[in-house]
């Protein structure tokens, strides 16, 4: 099957900061989608993004599908992204799978 | 908010008990998704239903025993779990079962098998 990888698998930042996730597949993919995880367990979905760029206030996420990975960006870090950010991929007809995550702690 | 209702948020059971999992969406939907968490470990699809009929069933034991009644409801029925299927049990939906669902989920079931 499809191997997908997160890196990095945790990452701490001082609020206000920077950040660069990177997700990368082994396979051609038609859907990829980033969600983020808090603290309590809900799943929230970011982006649909299987190829291009895309913005939503602080984060924006691009995917290069001919290179197979996909990046999120998340500027002007604040307290409430810490969680868990995941990556899922479709190939084919196959269901969504997802990736192990990155663990974001942003610290104040 | 995402639309994506579950119940209950914690749930503590014993092998031999007889619980279910309840997940609502208010989204108008037509696929519904139960997903298990487990530490360290990537979610794993465990069933998919498309307009109220099952499509996916990912070898899951049968000690676990989903029904979706309609579109907009989904159950997970449990008994005679073991200690390992403790984990956070997430429903998710998507407007359709394709290449283009996107999927929204619920807060989680909490699961605790003693």
């Amino acid at each position: 099957g499809i191997q997908v990888e997160q890196s990095p698998p945790d990452l701490i930042l001082q609020e206000g900061a920077n950040s660069t996730l990177r997700c990368n597949f082994s396979d051609s993919v038609n859907n990829l989608q980033w969600f983020h995880q808090n603290p309590w367990g809900q799943l929230i979905n970011l982006f649909y993004i299987p190829s291009g760029t895309k913005q939503n206030g602080r984060l924006s996420a691009t995917t290069v599908a001919t290179e197979r990975y996909s990046l999120l960006y998340i500027s002007s870090s604040q307290t409430t992204d810490s969680g868990v950010y995941f990556c899922a991929v479709r190939t084919g007809a196959n269901n969504l799978f997802f990736g192990t995550g990155t663990r974001l702690t942003v610290i104040p | 908010e995402t639309g994506v209702t579950q119940t209950p948020r914690h749930l503590v059971m014993g092998m031999t008990n007889k619980k279910s999992l309840k997940c609502e969406q208010h989204l108008g939907h037509n696929a519904m998704y139960w997903y298990k968490q487990s530490a360290k470990k990537p979610l794993e699809l465990m069933f998919v239903y498309s307009l109220e009929e099952r499509v996916e069933n990912n070898s899951v034991p049968s000690r676990f025993s989903p029904e979706c009644p309609n579109s907009s409801h989904l159950f997970l029925h449990l008994h005679t779990l073991q200690p390992e299927d403790s984990a956070l049990y997430l429903c998710a939906s998507s407007q359709d079962k394709g290449i283009n669902e996107k999927l929204f989920f619920g807060s989680g079931t909490q699961l605790s098998v003693l």
